[in-house]
């Protein structure tokens, strides 16, 4: 199974102040995920990653840029933090270069911005 | 997201009851994963499924594409079943995007 590491694990921002959270996962998956989680609507997929260079905008991706410097390490990037912003993101890798797209999660990251 | 629509929101059994979920799709899907999210926020893997049926333990699950839709079967229902379950589905674009339901709350009763 994979390990998906994302820190921090809570923060706390400043509106208008830059945040970015880090996601680490360890078996050589090509494609990574951010998604947010706020009541009511599920998991809603911001950016995605097919490998090391590669961004791609989900279904919300207003507000957040993604970098992927490494096939290890995918970063989500709020440039100017709104309280709009506060939510719970998950990170997520998948390997589907055999046509299985089986993802795994990471523990989360409580974000607050106020 | 829209392309993934899943009920019951919100469902209450007691111990050792069963019953099932369901997720339709309004776009064609070439796989489903089914996640139970625990108390403390944590997605567990129940099921991957690319055609087909898939049984463990007290849970089976089933994904048609032709018809869209997905199901998940529990029985015998325990209090630690109690949780938020998810599908998420990967569109037939091979474009890899997965799309999840907005859930079902499982309430386990005594």
């Amino acid at each position: 199974e994979a390990a998906v590491t994302q820190s921090p694990r809570n923060k706390v921002a400043v509106t208008g102040g830059k945040v970015t959270l880090s996601c680490n996962q360890t078996n050589n998956h090509n494609n990574m995920y951010w998604y947010r989680q706020d009541t009511g609507h599920g998991l809603r997929l911001i950016h995605y990653s097919y490998g090391a260079g590669s961004t791609e905008k989900g279904d919300i991706p207003d507000g957040y840029k993604a970098s992927r410097p490494s096939q290890e390490n995918f970063s989500l990037i709020l440039e100017l933090a709104t309280p709009s912003q506060t939510s719970v993101y998950f990170c997520a890798s998948g390997d589907a270069r055999q046509g299985n797209t089986e993802v795994f999660f990471g523990k989360g990251t409580r974000l607050t911005v106020v | 997201g829209d392309q993934v629509e899943q009920s019951p929101s919100a469902l209450s059994l007691h111990e050792g009851t069963g019953s099932a979920l369901r997720c339709n799709f309004t776009t064609t899907m070439r796989a489903v994963q089914w996640f139970q999210q625990n108390s403390r926020g944590s997605l567990i893997n129940l099921f991957y499924l690319a055609s087909g049926t898939k049984e463990n333990g007290r849970l089976k699950s089933t994904f048609n594409s032709k018809e869209s839709y997905s199901t998940l079967h529990i029985r015998d229902a325990q209090l630690e079943d109690s949780g938020t379950y998810f599908c998420a589905a990967e569109e037939d674009y091979g474009n890899e995007k997965i799309t999840f339901g907005a859930g079902t709350k499982l309430t386990i009763k005594p």
